[in-house]
């Protein structure tokens, strides 16, 4: 089965600092890879998704990039974080019709 | 544009049946999920419903999709305590995956 490994778990970062979550998936080979961003509410939203390496779509402009290095790496980095930026940051990769889902790392922006 | 609605809440007695609601808008949709989101957690994958299906059992979770209506639900039979939690719906477009989710519904389970 497919497993999807996020890490950190937890990070308190203050404005101005970069960034860089880190993804990867164990189980599968050439999956589509999503970032997704929990805010405080409950709501996700899409951030970014990648169908291979290298190919990254931004689903809506913001501070963030992602960057898939390896087939089974995703990786959400930015240069200058903001405090609109903190919530909860979702991993999750598609195999056939299922979506599997990291645990999560939670930012919190100060 | 796509839109995935949930009502916000749902109270039930332990051992009832709860059934969570959920209206979308994409009629391409492929296919249709129910995730868990437990405080703190991931979201955990329970089910999901291939676009051409109107049921899927699985234990005790039904799943029912009335694609006139465009409308989606969960059923929990015999709730626990456990089953305490967020309940995502999500449809996936035709183009890569990507899901569009509800707002999530709060099941609160009472002894």
């Amino acid at each position: 089965s497919q497993t999807i490994h996020q890490w950190p778990a937890t990070l308190v970062q203050p404005v101005g600092s970069p960034l860089s979550l880190e993804c990867t998936v164990e189980g599968t080979s050439n999956p589509n890879l999503y970032w997704y961003r929990q805010a405080a509410g409950r709501g996700l939203q899409l951030l970014f998704y990648s169908v291979g390496i290298g190919q990254i779509s931004s689903e809506v402009p913001q501070n963030l990039s992602a960057s898939r290095p390896q087939d089974r790496q995703f990786i959400l980095s930015s240069k200058k974080l903001l405090l609109s930026d903190s919530g909860f940051y979702l991993c999750a990769g598609t195999r056939g019709g299922e979506q599997y889902f990291g645990p999560g790392t939670r930012l919190t922006v100060t | 544009g796509e839109d995935v609605e949930q009502s916000l809440f749902l109270s039930v007695r332990e051992g009832d049946s709860s059934v969570i609601n959920c209206t979308y808008t994409d009629s391409s949709s492929t296919y249709l999920y129910w995730y868990k989101q437990e405080p703190g957690a991931g979201l955990q994958l329970l089910t999901y419903i291939f676009s051409n299906m109107d049921m899927k059992q699985d234990q005790r979770l039904t799943v029912l999709l009335n694609k006139k209506d465009k409308h989606l639900s969960l059923r929990i039979a015999d709730t626990q305590t456990g089953d305490s939690a967020i309940y995502f719906c999500a449809e996936a477009d035709n183009q890569g995956g990507k899901l569009i989710f509800g707002q999530g519904t709060e099941l609160s389970v009472k002894p």
